[in-house]
């Protein structure tokens, strides 16, 4: 299996435009979380699918944030605008029922 | 609402030393609970987890932990450390039942290693 896939590694963009982040959970994991980490406020979890159904929003910070999961193999994590505080390394990772969190790499935010 | 604290920000080991990194947890049921290690620029990987039975848990790379209900802690041990044990370690609560909520993590403990 090759795990949770998130993309880009990376991204670098300018203040005010719309970022997509993206990931793959690993196969017949049925639950997906978005995380932020950042030096000041460490690791927050944004929002959680449960079978693809968005469960709980309450982390996403403000409603420039937006997460969907169209089908269980792929979720996006969209900003619109971005600003620089947005700034962050972005995990996604995905579990089963009694079973361990995987995460993925990550997606390293940079807004100018 | 549950809380994980880990008081040791930073904790200098030598090689070869042993090592505990303590973690405390605020939950209102039963804890499911795990530890996670991130090296720079990487993603958590996991280290060991409790979710029911035995108290003491056995991970990879060596590591174990204890759960110990009266003092709400999982502390994370290892006898004899590597310079390879460099990182930064998390511990973390999730629902009782290994549910399918989030996590909450802890602010994390950064290990360093010296020869």
């Amino acid at each position: 299996d090759a795990g949770v896939i998130q993309s880009p590694r990376h991204e670098v963009t300018e203040m005010g435009q719309e970022v997509t982040l993206r990931c793959k959970p690993i196969s017949g994991h049925n639950s997906l979380f978005w995380y932020r980490q950042t030096m000041m406020r460490g690791l927050e979890l944004l929002i959680y699918f449960n079978n693809n159904v968005p469960i709980d929003d309450s982390g996403m910070p403000e409603d420039r944030f937006s997460a969907k999961m169209p089908n269980a193999s792929f979720s996006t994590l969209k900003i619109q605008p971005s600003e620089p505080r947005d700034s962050a390394v972005y995990f996604c990772a995905s579990s089963q029922i009694r079973g361990g969190y995987t995460f993925g790499s990550g997606t390293r935010l940079t807004v100018v | 609402a549950q809380s994980v604290t880990q008081p040791d920000i930073h904790i200098t080991v030598s090689e070869g030393a042993s090592l505990e990194l303590r973690c405390n947890y605020s939950y209102g049921a039963t804890p499911y609970l795990f530890w996670y290690v991130q090296s720079p620029g990487q993603g958590l990987q996991l280290l060991l987890k409790y979710f029911s039975g035995d108290t003491l848990v056995q991970g990879i790379k060596g590591f174990e932990a204890e759960f110990k209900r009266s003092q709400s802690s999982f502390n994370l041990r290892k006898p004899s450390v590597h310079w390879s044990d460099a990182a930064e370690y998390f511990c973390a609560v999730g629902p009782s039942g290994g549910g399918a909520d989030g996590l909450t993590f802890g602010k994390g403990t950064h290990l360093i290693i010296q020869p």
